[in-house]
């Protein structure tokens, strides 16, 4: 089945710092997602993106289906982005979902 | 609109014990999904709906059935519950009707602890 790593594992940003998170997949796919998992449990939505780029605020994001990689970018950090960083991916013909080990996030004060 | 809701929040199991646990969405989603979370990883599928009626597996189904009796509700069901299982459930739906898009909206998740 489909591969899916996420790096870097664990990041550490004092606050207004940006980063870069990446999803790397090992075949091709027609779903992608970025979540939000807070330090209270609760998964929030960042991004449906299968391709291309989309910006929401100070997050964007890339997916370069082509290459099989895709980018979360968040710019001028904040103590309320702290959390880990989860990428889904979907392939075609199916329905399923396989979330990446996450990138766990803090940003310090 | 309260998107996708699920109950009980938090439960603890006796080994042997069994459960149903309820997940709700009033978004028309034609798809459901049910997941499970252990410390410090990411999400495993354990089964997942496609339609009112019909139920398939994922990654992890031993231990687990499922039903889809109404298209708003998914139901987890733990026949026999092991500590192997204590984990946090996370729900998910997605796929309104006709919609083209696959994007998954979860719920906040309940929390099972095995003893």
């Amino acid at each position: 089945g489909i591969q899916v790593e996420q790096s870097p594992p664990d990041l550490i940003l004092q606050e207004g710092a940006n980063s870069t998170l990446r999803c790397n997949f090992s075949d091709s796919v027609n779903n992608l997602q970025w979540f939000h998992q807070n330090p209270w449990g609760q998964l929030i939505n960042l991004f449906y993106i299968p391709s291309g780029t989309k910006q929401n605020g100070r997050l964007s994001a890339t997916t370069v289906a082509t290459e099989r990689y895709s980018l979360l970018y968040i710019s001028s950090s904040q103590t309320t982005d702290s959390g880990v960083y989860f990428c889904a991916v979907g392939t075609s013909g199916t329905y399923k979902y396989i979330f990446g080990t996450g990138t766990r996030l803090k940003v310090l004060a | 609109n309260a998107g996708v809701t699920q109950t009980p929040k938090f439960r603890v199991l006796k080994t042997g014990q069994s459960m149903t646990l309820l997940c709700a969405q009033d978004m028309n989603h034609e798809y459901m999904y049910w997941y499970r979370q252990d410390p410090g990883m990411g999400l495993r599928l354990i089964h997942y709906s496609v339609g009112e009626g019909t139920t398939a597996k994922g990654e992890v189904p031993d231990g687990y059935n499922v039903s889809r009796l109404k298209k708003q509700n998914f139901l987890l069901g733990l026949e026999s519950a092991a500590p192997s299982q204590t984990s946090v459930y996370f729900c998910a739906s997605s796929r309104p009707g006709g919609g083209l898009t696959y994007e998954q909206y979860f719920g906040p998740g309940t929390r099972l602890t095995v003893t």
